[in-house]
């Protein structure tokens, strides 16, 4: 079935710490991840993206990397900042392009 | 401001009425999607339309409907409204409907059934 979930609904970091928020998805024969930040009052934002042929993807201050052998990925944000604080969201890209989503980390940074 | 535009932004109606949702995708997209996003279910894909027709549908129920204009902007229905119904109703688009899509979303439309 398809499946996309978070282990943690909550995340509290200090301000310049590194955070790190997983989700594991069912669907082995899915090829393609994408991270959305959801701040208050907002619509989903690209974060970064990922297929399956890769391991590990950078931008800036933020890492994807996706085990497929337990069908994990992770987003790390490096330096966690205040303007950091949101809800992330894994999506699996489904065919013909629709997303579906896992239920979402709320990330609060503390000053 | 993402480039795709919602109206309206919130909408307070009442049990059994119904509304209308409207969303104009960013400029050149084809594909609209909409989703729906309460406490207890997350963002839930409801629909997909691509070009003037639909492509995908999730989990949308039969009092709702949506369809893309020639123009690209799309609406969405939702009828015999229920209390469940309250939620953020998002429209997402994209260039096209290829298998690899990054999908830009609006701000939201919020609804609140009484």
């Amino acid at each position: 079935g398809e499946s996309v979930g978070l282990h943690l609904p909550t995340l509290s970091v200090q301000e310049g710490d590194n955070s790190i928020i997983n989700c594991a998805y069912s669907n082995s024969a899915s090829d393609y991840f994408i991270w959305y930040k959801q701040e208050s009052g907002k619509g989903p934002q690209f974060i970064i993206d990922i297929r399956s042929n890769m391991d590990k993807r950078q931008g800036q201050r933020v890492t994807v990397l996706l085990n497929k052998t337990v069908k994990h990925l992770s987003l790390q944000i490096a330096a966690t900042q205040p303007g950091d604080s949101a809800v992330y969201f894994c999506a699996e890209n489904k065919p013909g392009g629709k997303l579906i989503f896992g239920q979402g980390t709320e990330l609060s940074v503390k000053p | 401001d993402s480039g795709v535009t919602q109206t309206p932004k919130h909408l307070i109606t009442a049990t059994g009425q119904r509304v209308t949702l409207r969303c104009s995708p960013r400029s050149g997209d084809l594909s609209v999607y909409w989703y729906q996003q309460s406490l207890d279910q997350g963002l839930q894909f409801l629909i997909q339309y691509y070009n003037g027709e639909e492509r995908a549908k999730g989990n949308i129920l039969e009092r709702f409907s949506a369809q893309q204009f020639p123009d690209l902007h799309s609406e969405l229905n939702l009828s015999s409204l229920e209390l469940g119904d309250s939620a953020l109703y998002f429209c997402a688009s994209s260039v096209g409907s290829q298998r690899i899509n990054v999908l830009t979303f609006g701000a939201g439309s919020r609804l609140t059934v009484l």
